[in-house]
């Protein structure tokens, strides 16, 4: 069964521009979480999707949002880029009745 | 005061010793809890996941968790230069909002 895919890898962006990033889920996954990841503050959670709805919101600015689509895919978009988003964003994809969350390789976002 | 706590390192420890890694939380509500190994430039992957307190063996990896101390163990048994990465652990409470709560991680160094 193929993994957690997430397009593009690697992104250069300038401040103030905006981004949207994608994350296909494990084949029957229908939940979808995205995670921040950055040296300082480690993995920090952003938002989770089921059934395209957002259920559950970490503590991020609402620049950050994101959607699901009917097939379970998912993304997420940053307006406004500051050089503070730089980090790797990370999905999860799992199964409503299970707590095991399966990661994707992450995008690399570089804010300059 | 964050709501997990892991020491992160580095840890360095010759080829085939026996790596313990540790977290402690404060919140009581967690009941679900992981280990994830990441390697550099990669996402996290799954290596254990337990439920509530007691023991989980698989492989070289045993997990460990100690719900009356709030204090979680990922063992590692014959430990191989391959597993040299950041371990995470990550924990989550009952009501399934797919929000993972992650330590900051402890980077290994399995030397030859």
């Amino acid at each position: 069964k193929a993994g957690v895919t997430q397009t593009p890898r690697y992104l250069i962006k300038t401040r103030g521009q905006q981004v949207t990033l994608s994350c296909s889920p494990i084949s029957g996954h229908r939940s979808v979480s995205w995670y921040q990841q950055t040296p300082g503050q480690g993995l920090q959670f952003l938002f989770e999707y089921f059934s395209e709805t957002q259920r559950n919101k970490g503590n991020f600015p609402g620049r950050f949002s994101g959607r699901q689509f009917s097939n379970s895919r998912s993304e997420m978009n940053v307006s406004t880029l500051e050089l503070g988003d730089s980090a790797l964003y990370l999905c999860a994809s799992r199964q409503v009745t299970s707590y095991e969350q399966y990661f994707g390789p992450g995008t690399r976002l570089t804010v300059t | 005061q964050k709501e997990v706590e892991q020491d992160p390192g580095p840890l360095s420890v010759p080829e085939g010793a026996i790596v313990s890694l540790n977290c402690t939380y404060s919140n009581s509500a967690f009941q679900y809890f992981m280990w994830y190994r990441q390697y550099s430039r990669k996402g996290p992957e799954l290596l254990m996941y337990t439920y509530s307190s007691g023991n989980k063996e698989d492989g070289r990896f045993t997990a460990q968790v100690d719900k009356s101390s709030k204090y979680i163990s990922l063992f590692i048994r014959d430990s191989q230069p391959s597993d040299s990465a950041t371990y995470l652990c990550a924990m989550e409470g009952s009501s399934n909002t797919g929000k993972l709560i992650f330590g900051q991680g402890t980077t290994l160094q399995v030397k030859p």
